[in-house]
C-alpha cells in the first residue's frame, strides 16, 4: 500500500502568491523525486533529489530532501496560471529501483 | 511526435470482454512500466520490464497481464475486464544509462479506460 503521505490534497490559490506543499514517509529513501501532471497528460519530473539536506532550484521551483530522508517539500514561487495541475512526490526503494508515489496535490488557481 | 504513444485513448468495454493497451516508444530505452491512476490515490505499478526478457509484478498486477514484443513495445492485457478495472492508465519508459537524471521516468499520454 501507500507509503507516501502527500499535503496537502489540493490548494486554491491567488495568481502570483507562493505554494508549499510537503510528503512525508515512515521509511527511510535514498531518493526522492518531485513530478507535476498536467490536465490530460502523463506526469514530467521536475526535481530529483539525492542527498539528504539538499535543496535544489528548477526555475520558480525549489525543493528540499528532508534531512532524516523521511521527508521532501516542494515550494513554488510568485504561481501562475501554467502551475495548475497535480503535483506528485514519489522515492525509489532501494532493492528494486521502483518508484512509490504520493497521493498528490492538485494545485488549482483562482481567477 | 511523441516519443512515447499509447493506443486506444478511451476506451469503454463491458465486463467480461478481454482488452489490450498497446504502448510503443521511440526513446530507444530498455525499461518500461504500466501503471494505473485512480482519483485521490496517485501512481500504482502493475507491471514492469527492465528488457526484452525481463517482465516483473507490480504492487497490482492481480487481473493483469502483458507482453512486452520488442525493446519498443508494451503490451497491457484485461484478460476479463471488472467494474473497478476502470482508471487511467499510463505507459513509462526509462533508462539511467542516458536519461539526465537516473529514475526519470518518461509517461505516455494515458488510455483512459471504464468498464461498464
Amino acid at each position: 500500500g501507500q507509503q507516501l503521505n502527500q499535503s496537502p490534497q489540493s490548494m486554491f490559490i491567488q495568481e502570483g502568491e507562493d505554494v508549499s506543499m510537503n510528503c512525508t514517509s515512515s521509511s527511510i529513501f535514498n531518493t526522492w523525486l518531485w513530478y507535476k501532471q498536467d490536465p490530460g497528460e502523463g506526469p514530467v519530473l521536475l526535481i530529483a533529489l539525492y542527498k539528504a539536506g539538499e535543496l535544489t532550484s528548477n526555475g520558480r521551483l525549489t525543493a528540499q530532501f528532508g534531512i532524516t530522508r523521511k521527508d521532501s517539500f516542494l515550494n513554488i514561487s510568485a504561481s501562475i496560471p501554467s502551475d495548475v495541475g497535480i503535483y506528485f512526490c514519489a522515492v525509489e526503494m532501494d532493492s528494486n529501483y521502483q518508484l512509490i508515489w504520493g497521493a498528490g496535490t492538485k494545485l488549482i488557481i483562482k481567477p | 511526435d511523441a516519443d512515447v504513444t499509447q493506443t486506444p485513448r478511451n476506451r469503454i468495454t463491458k465486463t467480461g470482454k478481454r482488452i489490450m493497451l498497446e504502448c510503443s516508444q521511440t526513446k530507444g530505452h530498455d525499461r518500461m512500466y504500466w501503471y494505473r491512476q485512480d482519483p485521490g490515490l496517485g501512481l500504482q505499478l502493475i507491471y514492469y520490464s527492465f528488457d526484452v526478457k525481463d517482465i516483473n509484478k507490480g504492487e497490482i498486477s492481480d487481473g493483469y497481464s502483458v507482453s512486452r514484443q520488442a525493446q519498443a513495445k508494451f503490451s497491457l492485457s484485461l484478460e476479463s475486464a471488472i467494474p473497478n478495472q476502470t482508471a487511467l492508465y499510463f505507459c513509462a519508459t526509462s533508462d539511467p544509462n542516458t536519461s539526465g537524471s537516473d529514475n526519470e521516468q518518461f509517461f505516455g499520454p494515458g488510455t483512459r479506460l471504464t468498464v461498464l
